[in-house]
């Protein structure tokens, strides 16, 4: 049962342009999202986070949006860099209510490449 | 401020053995979770230690346990290793409030023969 799913296994972008990955999830317990990039054979690392109590969060080059009533997020990367080429991944947890903050469920990833 | 740490980066077992992977967080976080990756599961939360107690677990075997110490490291018990055991293991710290960011080590990387 994939509680969090990232259709789009791949995206393509040219440097310079937005960049707009999608996650859809289920479980409507969902309170607290985040996005992390993942280079391999590291650690995913920590980009933005968005509460269900907001719709939109903003860091840099970086935004998210949040649609509670479709269960979706988006993470909209403005301009794309060559350095953003990775994989993503959205999380999701149910901590605000259920106190189980520390357990993310995650997509599948999206393999984002900036060409130049 | 330094990062989260794991020990030993890299790892082979045979089956039936036993592994201990090792995790210290960021200085200050008293939230430790682990993650195990694998290409056909993806990234799945195993379970999660606070004050050296297990506060939330996922759904894996009894095989695979753990204990946080005073100083918030955390160790990770594999026993009985299969060979569907095989993946990267990535441990996490946060301040552990509700809704806390947290931040992922480098993972180990364990293969079982």
């Amino acid at each position: 049962d994939q509680q969090v799913k990232q259709n789009s296994p791949s995206l393509s972008v040219q440097e310079g342009r937005i960049s707009i990955l999608n996650c859809d999830y289920t479980n409507s317990m969902f309170d607290y999202f985040l996005w992390y990039k993942k280079y391999p054979a590291e650690g995913p690392t920590f980009l933005i986070s968005i509460s269900s109590i907001k719709d939109k969060n903003e860091d840099g080059r970086f935004t998210v949006f949040l649609n509670k009533s479709a269960k979706h997020l988006s993470l909209h990367i403005v301009p794309s860099q060559p350095g953003d080429s990775a994989v993503y991944f959205c999380a999701a947890s149910a901590g605000w209510y259920s106190g189980t903050a520390s357990k993310l469920t995650f997509g599948t990833g999206t393999r984002l490449q900036v060409t130049l | 401020k330094a990062g989260v740490t794991q020990t030993p980066r890299y790892l082979i077992k045979t089956r039936g053995q036993q592994v201990t992977l090792s995790c210290s967080p960021i200085s200050g976080h008293r939230s430790v979770s682990w993650y195990q990756q694998t290409p056909g599961q993806g990234l799945q939360f195993l379970f999660e230690y606070f004050s050296e107690t297990q506060r939330n677990k996922g759904n894996f075997p009894g095989r695979f346990s753990g204990r946080q110490f005073s100083n918030s490291r955390s160790e990770m018990n594999v026993s009985t290793l299969e060979l569907g055991d095989s993946a990267l293991y990535l441990c996490a710290s946060s301040f552990g409030a509700e809704a806390d960011t947290q931040y992922f080590g480098p993972g180990t990387r364990l293969t079982v023969l």
